[in-house]
């Protein structure tokens, strides 16, 4: 396993438009968690999954962000109509209920123009 | 999850101990203290957590004080490879493990 995989690595797009991430959690891996981190500021919880259930929002998660995790496996993250504030280094987790630490992929660069 | 407090930077010698302290006096019976570092670019990774006792791995040792209102990381041998920000992050663990609550760290900076 090669760990948490995260794409695309890096996106730039112009504000307005929607844009889709998609992270590839360890497999086996029940719990999936999406973060935001900006710059100089630690990573912010924005949701979590346990299989296909999204069981907590923040509310740093408007109504322009969606999160799904169909079948348990995969998850997308989708921001409509982007925006500047939301320019941001978007993380995901994964980890197990036996394991006592969460696995973080590299994470995609946003830059929204 | 309760807050944690810790030094804004901190510089160590290579081959030195870094000794990264933090904070968290509202500690609750149920939480852990947690330890994650994120390199340059990367994404956070775990080092090591404790409820009271004691804890060491290939990577730290964890220390908590005995009314666990504080902690130390330490890096017995730190590298130029551990150069990082240091996230020290209390957690109740179990169904709340994984929403973690992040702070803005350390930034331990070693020097050759």
């Amino acid at each position: 396993d090669t760990g948490v995989s995260q794409d695309p690595r890096h996106k730039i797009t112009k504000r307005g438009q929607n844009v889709t991430f998609r992270c590839d959690p360890i497999s086996e891996h029940n719990r999936l968690y999406w973060y935001r981190q900006t710059l100089g500021q630690g990573p912010e919880f924005l949701t979590y999954f346990q299989n296909e259930a999204q069981l907590e929002k923040s509310r740093l998660l408007s109504d322009r962000f969606s999160a799904e995790r169909p079948k348990g496996s995969f998850s997308t993250l989708e921001i409509q109509r982007t925006e500047q504030g939301d320019s941001a280094m978007y993380l995901c987790a994964s980890s197990s209920r036996d394991y006592t630490e969460a696995f973080f992929g590299q994470g995609t660069r946003l830059t929204v123009v | 999850d309760a807050k944690t407090t810790q030094p804004t930077s901190m510089d160590c010698a290579e081959g030195r101990a870094a000794n990264l302290p933090c904070n968290h006096s509202t500690i609750s019976g149920n939480e852990y203290v947690y330890w994650y570092r994120q390199i340059h670019s990367q994404g956070p990774q775990y080092i090591i957590h404790g409820l009271k006792n004691n804890e060491t791995n290939e990577m730290a040792s964890l220390i908590i004080t005995e009314d666990r209102k504080s902690s130390t990381l330490i890096l017995p041998h730190a590298t130029l490879r551990d150069t990082a920000v240091y996230y020290c992050i209390v957690n109740a663990g179990g169904t709340s493990y994984g929403k973690l609550t992040f702070g803005q760290g350390t930034i331990l900076t070693v020097h050759p």
